[in-house]
């Protein structure tokens, strides 16, 4: 049962325009959601994150949204930049000792 | 610089043989987390201690054990149970406040034939 979903393996953005990645999940328990950025044969690194309080949190280039209602995140990169060509994960959780991750979006910014 | 320290990077074994990742951090982190990530899949909670000398099962602990005697390790064993060992480990750490992020290390990648 997959509880958080990124419904696009992949996508492809031209350099300075928009990148968004969308994830979807069931649990409406969960309140608290996370964006992770991934290299391969490297760790996760913590993007942004954003409470169900909120319905946007925005850290430079990165701005996370949050629809409760429609059980739906994104995360909007503006503008993209080469160095942004990564695997993005979102997580959902009702505490951080029990989040739940997305199968991935992997993010590749052309020139 | 304060992190996780993941060893080795790689890790061969043979089938039937039990095999202990390491996972040490600096951070002065209560809680630590092992996570496995196998190609097309997300994230999956392998087990979890939120404190010395006690651990939770997560989604996928059949066929693994963990250790919690020190607050700074939490090594990861993949017995021979285990039925798909062959995947990317990664060991992760927060503080014990339930909306700080995980902490990554930079992952064991274990095959085993």
């Amino acid at each position: 049962d997959q509880q958080v979903k990124q419904n696009s393996p992949s996508l492809s953005v031209q350099e300075g325009r928009i990148s968004i990645l969308n994830c979807d999940y069931t649990n409406s328990m969960f309140d608290y959601f996370l964006w992770y950025k991934k290299y391969p044969a490297e760790g996760p690194t913590f993007l942004i994150s954003i409470s169900s309080i909120k319905d946007k949190n925005e850290d430079g280039r990165f701005t996370v949204f949050l629809n409760k209602s429609a059980k739906h995140l994104s995360l909007h990169i503006v503008p993209s930049q080469p160095g942004d060509s990564a695997v993005y994960f979102c997580a959902a959780g009702g505490t951080a000792s029990k989040l739940t991750f997305g199968t991935g979006t992997r993010l590749q910014v052309t020139l | 610089d304060g992190g996780i320290t993941q060893s080795p990077k790689y890790l061969f074994r043979k089938e039937g043989q039990n095999v202990t990742l390491s996972c040490e951090q600096n951070l002065n982190h209560d809680a630590m987390y092992w996570y496995r990530q196998d190609p097309g899949q997300g994230l999956r909670l392998i087990y979890y201690s939120q404190i010395v000398n006690d651990f939770q099962k997560g989604d996928i602990a059949e066929g693994y054990s963990v250790s919690r005697e020190k607050k700074e390790s939490f090594p990861l064993t993949v017995t021979s149970a285990q039925k798909n060992p062959t995947a990317f480990y990664l060991c992760a750490s927060s503080s014990a406040r339930d909306t700080t992020p995980l902490h990554f290390g930079n992952g064991t990648r274990l095959t085993v034939t």
